[in-house]
C-alpha cells in the first residue's frame, strides 16, 4: 500500500539553528515528490517537485533531497518566518497523490 | 489576485441542512480538485474534475456532489450534513492533472 511518513510530527528550533525534516515513503510508480507549506488559516503552497534520485531543489533557506525510500526537507539558519507546517505528497502510478500529516516547524526567536 | 478562490471561508450550520461551497479558479487550469483536511492535517482527495470527467474518491459518501458549470468553477454540495463532516475543505487545480496544484484558502465547515 502507498503510504507517506513525516518526522518528526513538530520541531522546535531556535533561529539560525539549523535541521532536517524527512518524508519516507513507499508507493508504486513514484510520479514525483512534493513539497508544501502550509501556513496557520491558509490552503497549502508548492515549494517544490523531486523527480528522481538524487535530485536536489533550493529555495531560500530551504533544500529538498530525494532518495529512493525518502526525501529530506534541510532548514539552513530558520528564520521566525519559516514557521509553518510543512507537507509531503508522492504522485503515484495511478496520477492520484499521497499526503503525509506533515511537520509543524516553530522557530524561537 | 486571488489564483483559487472559494466562498464562505467559515461556515457553521446544522446537522441535517445542506450546504455548498463554491470555487473559481483563473489560472487557466483543466483540473480541480476537492479535497478534506481533518482534525489530524491528514489531506485527503475527495474528487478531481478534469474536462468533465468526474473521478470520485471511493469512500466519499454520496451525500456529498461536485457540480462544474464550467472549467473554471468547481462546486461542492453537501446534503444532510453530519457531525463528522466538520472539516477544512480545500478547492485547488492543476494544469498537468496534477503535478503542482494550487489550492484555495480553505472553508472551515463546522455542523453543529
Amino acid at each position: 500500500e502507498d503510504q507517506v511518513t513525516q518526522s518528526p510530527e513538530a520541531l522546535r528550533l531556535q533561529e539560525g539553528e539549523s535541521s532536517s525534516l524527512n518524508c519516507s515513503y513507499t508507493v508504486s510508480g513514484l510520479r514525483g515528490l512534493f513539497w508544501y507549506r502550509q501556513d496557520p488559516g491558509k490552503g497549502p503552497e508548492f515549494l517544490f517537485t523531486l523527480y528522481s534520485a538524487g535530485e536536489e531543489k533550493e529555495k531560500e533557506r530551504l533544500k529538498a533531497t530525494l532518495t529512493k525510500k525518502e526525501s529530506f526537507l534541510h532548514i539552513t539558519a530558520p528564520k521566525p518566518e519559516d514557521s509553518a507546517t510543512y507537507l509531503c505528497a508522492v504522485g503515484d502510478s495511478n496520477y492520484q497523490l499521497i499526503w503525509g500529516a506533515g511537520t509543524k516547524l516553530i522557530i524561537k526567536p | 489576485d486571488t489564483a483559487v478562490s472559494q466562498t464562505p471561508k467559515y461556515l457553521v450550520t446544522q446537522m441535517g441542512n445542506d450546504k455548498s461551497i463554491k470555487c473559481e479558479q483563473n489560472l487557466g487550469h483543466d483540473t480541480m480538485y476537492w479535497y478534506k483536511q481533518d482534525s489530524k492535517k491528514f489531506l485527503k482527495i475527495m474528487f478531481s474534475y478534469n474536462n468533465k470527467e468526474l473521478i470520485i474518491n471511493e469512500t466519499v459518501p454520496n451525500r456529498f456532489s461536485p457540480k462544474s458549470p464550467d472549467k473554471a468553477h468547481l462546486n461542492l454540495h453537501i446534503n444532510s450534513l453530519e457531525l463528522g463532516d466538520s472539516a477544512v475543505y480545500f478547492c485547488a487545480s492543476s494544469q498537468d492533472g496534477g503535478n503542482t496544484i494550487y489550492f484555495g484558502e480553505g472553508s472551515w465547515l463546522t455542523v453543529v
